[in-house]
């Protein structure tokens, strides 16, 4: 199973644009990446998925590097309604996916 | 309408009893998932059927039974209830298996046992 790392909390304020990052050294090759989102005293909800190079939907962009041991979230602009837990997901079938404790953001005024 | 549901929403109940947990998806999925989620935020999968089947049963004592009525529901039976089990409990939906399918999930439902 490949194991997730990354950190436990971020800060920042309204209107910047935040990167989390997320090691991944023994990702496999049918492993895609994926991250979900959770505010509190609600589900963890689907942000963006990739497997290699770049990904940009409506919410966000995932940038993963050739060897793909690592791979960053990009929120542009964040709001206050941003802060929740981001979940880094590595897995090729749902058995493997472990969504481990997460990264708080807290988007400060 | 509501795409994965749960009830109940809280559940506090004495230790060694006995209480399910009961989940519906309307979204025509074949896969649906059991995760407990503890008080700091970790959240780990305890079961997956796909079309009524178990397929994922991870390290999980066997008070807990989950049961499969239909594809569009899965519930979750726990007998002699402890401690320890008191969690927030999400039931979540998915296409397929693979883990390029985009997972659903309800609102949760909080555990305490007293």
């Amino acid at each position: 199973l490949a194991k997730t790392t990354q950190p436990i909390s971020m800060d920042s304020y309204e209107g910047q644009e935040v990167n989390i990052t997320c090691s991944h050294n023994n990702i496999a090759t049918n492993d895609y990446i994926t991250w979900y989102q959770q505010f509190p005293s609600q589900g963890p909800r689907f942000i963006i998925q990739g497997y290699k190079t770049k990904v940009t939907n409506e919410v966000a962009s995932l940038f993963i590097p050739a060897d793909r041991k690592s791979s960053t979230l990009s929120l542009p602009r964040v709001s206050l309604s941003d802060t929740a837990v981001y979940y880094c997901l590595v897995g090729g079938s749902a058995r493997q996916l472990t969504f481990g404790s997460g990264t708080q953001l807290t988007v400060l005024p | 309408d509501t795409a994965v549901s749960q009830t109940p929403k809280y559940l506090v109940t004495q230790m060694g009893n006995d209480k399910s947990i009961k989940c519906e998806q309307n979204l025509g999925h074949d896969t649906m998932y059991w995760y407990k989620q503890d008080s700091k935020k970790f959240l780990k999968i305890m079961f997956s059927y796909n079309n009524k089947e178990l397929i994922i049963n991870e390290t999980v004592p066997n008070r807990f039974s989950p049961k499969s009525p239909d594809k569009a529901h899965l519930n979750l039976h726990i007998n002699s209830l402890e401690l320890g089990d008191s969690a927030v409990y999400f039931c979540a939906s998915s296409p397929g298996t693979g883990a390029y399918n985009e997972q659903f999930f309800g609102p949760g439902t909080r555990l305490t046992v007293l």
